[in-house]
């Protein structure tokens, strides 16, 4: 099986711009969720998508946001770019356990952004 | 937020040794997840405990998991070069799309 695929794999970006990182999941894959990855905040939860719609959202801004299509794939889009926004977004995939629940989250390869 | 600490922050051993990684968090969690990330990549997934597990085996790696104390140990033995990477625990509630991290443990293991 084919593991969760990011593009663009590397971005740099300046300030005030905005920009849009996709995500393909594992094939039966119906969970994706995104994180941000900096050295002085680590690892954040941004948000998750289950059947095309939000589940779970973390402490960030309005500026980010997310969807997801009908084949699970998902985009996150980051408007108004700031330098610190400079980060490694990771996206994950999981398939749905018991209850509906995501199970183990398998993670891509990442997009690392820069913003100038 | 990171949910919790994971101690030591580094630590460095010799190829076949055992390293031992600690992790503490903060609520309650129907199941806490290990990962390893080699230089700023992607994760990879290691292993899943739930909070009705108390140990866990897969291959080289130990698990251990104790809810009483919100805490969680990782034991690599006999580490190799290539086990050299940071490792982070991340826990899950009972929706389990949400994951919280700690801040990790880098692991240097010198062959």
């Amino acid at each position: 099986k084919a593991g969760v695929t990011q593009t663009p794999r590397y971005l740099i970006k300046t300030r005030g711009q905005q920009v849009t990182l996709s995500c393909s999941p594992i094939s039966g894959h119906r969970s994706v969720s995104w994180y941000q990855q900096t050295p002085g905040q680590g690892l954040q939860f941004l948000f998750e998508y289950f059947s095309e719609t939000q589940r779970n959202k973390g402490n960030f801004p309005g500026r980010f946001s997310g969807r997801q299509f009908s084949n699970s794939r998902s985009e996150m889009n980051v408007s108004t770019l700031e330098l610190g926004d400079s980060a490694l977004y990771l996206c994950a995939s999981s398939r749905e356990g018991l209850f509906g629940r995501a199970e183990t989250q398998y993670f891509g390869p990442g997009t690392r952004l820069l913003v100038l | 937020s990171q949910q919790g600490e994971e101690d030591p922050q580094a630590l460095s051993i010799q190829e076949g040794e055992n390293a031992t990684m600690n992790c503490s968090y903060k609520t309650s969690i129907n199941n806490l997840q290990w990962y390893r990330q080699n230089s700023g990549r992607g994760l990879v997934h290691l292993i899943l405990i739930r909070s009705n597990e108390r140990e866990k085996h897969s291959g080289r790696l130990r698990v251990t998991l104790d809810t009483s104390k919100k805490s969680s140990s990782l034991l690599i033995t006999a580490s190799r070069a290539a086990d050299t990477a940071s490792y982070f625990c991340a826990t899950a509630d009972n929706q389990g799309g949400k994951l919280i991290f700690g801040q990790g443990t880098e692991l240097s293991v010198k062959p």
